[in-house]
């Protein structure tokens, strides 16, 4: 069984430009989430979808960053204008049925770099 | 709100030798426990898991136990080898429905031949 799917594994940008990445999640999994790590870190939610709402995206800046599940399955992480700041690696998760615990399934991550 | 600490790294020990990565948590109400382990150019994977107070989890020779009384999870295992070499995180995941996962800040472990 495929895992989850990110692309790309690595993107370096100059600062301003917008990026976005990509998930895949494994077949089947209603949830999907975004998380944003920073070096030397442990990774942080930024948004969770059930299907294809956004359930939790407090954590998500809206000023600059935007994100979307289509058709409940893949999702798109953007950033627009990118900022130093936002150097970090960005990893896509995935769980099944939702219920009181389902093990979430982690993709390798996009490693961002901001110049 | 909720937070996970662990034992700043890096931690460097000789094959075989015992290991313990220190857990403590902060959370409202009886969160779930899980140690997740990213190797080198890999994604996290789920290492093991704890869902309530007394609970051991284990896997890979790998052991925690939820210790509610002193709120620790802590990760050891009695003898490590050079492949037990990653990134070692601790976490939590309220029950409120939410699913998400807090984590700490990480334990790089370097196992030496």
């Amino acid at each position: 069984e495929a895992g989850v799917v990110q692309s790309p594994r690595y993107k370096i940008i100059e600062k301003k430009q917008p990026v976005a990445f990509w998930c895949n999640p494994i077949s089947g999994h209603n949830t999907l989430y975004w998380y944003l790590q920073n070096l030397g870190q442990g990774p942080e939610l930024l948004i969770r979808y059930e299907n294809e709402e956004a359930v939790d995206d407090s954590q998500l800046p809206k000023d600059r960053f935007s994100a979307e599940r289509l058709k409940g399955v893949d999702s798109t992480l953007k950033i627009q204008p990118a900022e130093l700041g936002d150097s970090a690696v960005y990893l896509c998760a995935s769980s099944g049925t939702s219920g009181r615990y389902n093990e979430q399934f982690f993709g390798p991550g996009t490693r961002l770099t901001v110049l | 709100g909720d937070s996970v600490t662990q034992m700043e790294g890096p931690v460097t020990l000789s094959e075989e030798a015992f290991l313990t990565i220190n857990c403590t948590y902060t959370a409202t109400g009886y969160p779930s426990l899980f140690w997740y382990v990213q190797y080198p150019g890999e994604g996290l994977q789920l290492l093991l898991k704890a869902t309530k107070a007394d609970d051991k989890g284990s896997n890979k020779g790998f052991e925690a136990t939820y210790r509610k009384e002193t709120t620790s999870f802590h990760l050891e295992k009695g003898s490590v080898q050079v492949s037990d070499s990653a990134v070692y995180f601790c976490a939590l995941s309220d029950l409120q429905g939410a699913q998400k996962l807090v984590f700490g800040q990480g334990t790089r472990l370097t196992i030496n031949p």
